[in-house]
């Protein structure tokens, strides 16, 4: 089966733009998780979905940040207004609900913003 | 606040050796999950091992095991016969386990281990 996939793969954008970052789970994973991989700040959690929902969005930045996700399966994270410090590798994860815990990552979108 | 610390930012060995990456961590919970990825060059982060705390049992995987000290709160990744494939950055990582109440699921990172495996 296909692993979780990322769109797209790289992303550059100028200062103040808004972008918009896809990741396609798992096929059946109904949880997915957002995390930012930065030189300074390192992995850091963004955003948790169950199905649809969003019930720990702790990890967000700034309100310029939100993330959804329709139909139990694809998510995009959207970032507004993009400042220089969003810079950043964006990771995607899904896992199973019940059974084994471990989380599959995606490939990343790489954003720079300039 | 779990956090989770990787005292190594670097190391280097030579094929076929064998190397220990180090892992300590700090929880107050009793039952929770520890993992090791690896990221290559490509960026993908790949699962090498999981370990569930409620298991005394170090986990293994083909040439990689840990050894997990619960009570010293660390957990350390062995690698055997190193091959140059195993060259990556390698990041240990701590999570709660799954509960009803939502929004405990997040995986916690440490700072990572660049390991370079040379020929």
């Amino acid at each position: 089966g296909a692993g979780v996939s990322q769109s797209p793969s790289n992303k550059v954008t100028e200062k103040g733009k808004d972008v918009e970052l896809r990741c396609d789970p798992i096929s059946g994973h109904t949880a997915l998780y957002w995390y930012r991989q930065s030189l300074g700040q390192g992995l850091e959690f963004l955003i948790y979905f169950q199905g649809n929902s969003a019930p720990d969005k702790s990890g967000l930045p700034s309100d310029r940040f939100s993330a959804e996700r329709t139909g139990g399966s694809v998510s995009t994270l959207t970032i507004q207004r993009t400042q220089q410090e969003d810079s950043a590798v964006y990771l995607c994860a899904s896992r199973r609900r019940t059974g084994k815990e471990t989380q599959y990552f995606g490939p990343g979108t790489r954003l720079l913003v300039l | 606040a779990q956090t989770v610390t990787q005292s190594q930012p670097e190391m280097s060995v030579q094929e076929a050796e064998t190397v220990t990456l180090s892992c300590t961590y700090d929880t107050s919970e009793n039952n929770y999950y520890l993992f090791w990825y690896k990221q290559p060059p490509s960026r993908q982060m790949i699962l090498v091992i999981r370990q569930e705390a409620y298991k005394q049992q170090n986990a293994t995987e083909n040439r990689f095991s840990v050894n997990f000290q619960k009570a010293a709160k660390s957990f350390s990744l062995k690698i055997s016969d190193s091959q140059l494939g195993d060259t990556a950055m390698y990041f240990c990582a701590f999570m709660k386990p799954v509960r009803i109440i939502q929004g405990a699921q997040k995986l916690v990172f440490g700072q990572g281990t660049r390991l370079t495996i040379n020929p």
